[in-house]
């Protein structure tokens, strides 16, 4: 069952902060970042395995509720490098990597 | 040390033709996953490669449609009899290990497919 992703889109300055929301429905296993640009493939930021973990990726980083089947992205500190759309992807009790429908993340100079 | 790559990166087709989208894989990688993205939406499931056995093909949307990895390595994935709903982009990925549920997809360029 696809996650539901929010907000769908965000505009920002540079600089700025936003934080990407993503949640599921059923238990998770882990939960998967990608950044995708136009015309591009999606391309892996992290992942987070159930233990409610953080992980970080330079000014980018990620907090996994298990319990509450929740997972949100951290932009901080945005710039211009940082646009695109962001998809989460989270995986249950089989392996698959479900997507939400992403949210598009626009950073103006 | 290349990535995932794909084959044709464009292909228009006329309804009712056969297609072959080919996957070319991390060298190395033992699963591999096809996906179908429609513009403006996520990577969509649809079957998935452990060497060359299909462990499940639940996401595949009707039976014109079918996938190999004879040899555990290059995938094709086929379409028959080709509609305009087919009309998508088809991803591959692959991973190192054996599809665990906390493995790192590396994605290809994708196969941007028209149906006309």
């Amino acid at each position: 069952q696809q996650p539901v992703q929010s907000p769908q889109a965000v505009i920002l300055r540079e600089g700025e902060d936003a934080v990407i929301n993503c949640s599921s429905s059923k238990a998770l296993y882990s939960v998967h970042w990608y950044r995708q640009k136009h015309g591009e493939a999606p391309v892996f930021l992290m992942i987070l395995l159930k233990g409610g973990e953080q992980k970080g990726h330079d000014k980018i980083s990620a907090s996994f509720n298990e319990k509450k089947q929740q997972s949100s992205l951290y932009l901080t500190a945005s710039q211009l490098s940082y646009s695109g759309t962001y998809f989460c992807g989270t995986v249950g009790d089989d392996y698959k990597l479900s997507f939400g429908a992403g949210t598009t993340v626009t950073v103006r100079a | 040390g290349a990535g995932v790559s794909q084959s044709p990166r464009y292909k228009v087709t006329k309804r009712g033709q056969d297609v072959a989208l080919r996957c070319d894989p991390i060298s190395g990688h033992v699963s591999l996953y096809w996906y179908r993205q429609a513009l403006g939406q996520g990577p969509e499931f649809l079957t998935y490669f452990n060497y060359e056995a299909q462990q499940d093909k639940s996401g595949l949307p009707n039976d014109r449609f079918s996938a190999e990895r004879p040899e555990g390595s290059i995938s094709t994935l086929t379409i028959q009899r080709t509609e305009q709903r087919d009309s998508a982009m088809y991803r591959c990925a692959s991973s190192l290990g054996s599809g665990q549920r906390g493995e790192r997809q590396y994605f290809g360029p994708g196969t941007r497919l028209t149906v006309t």
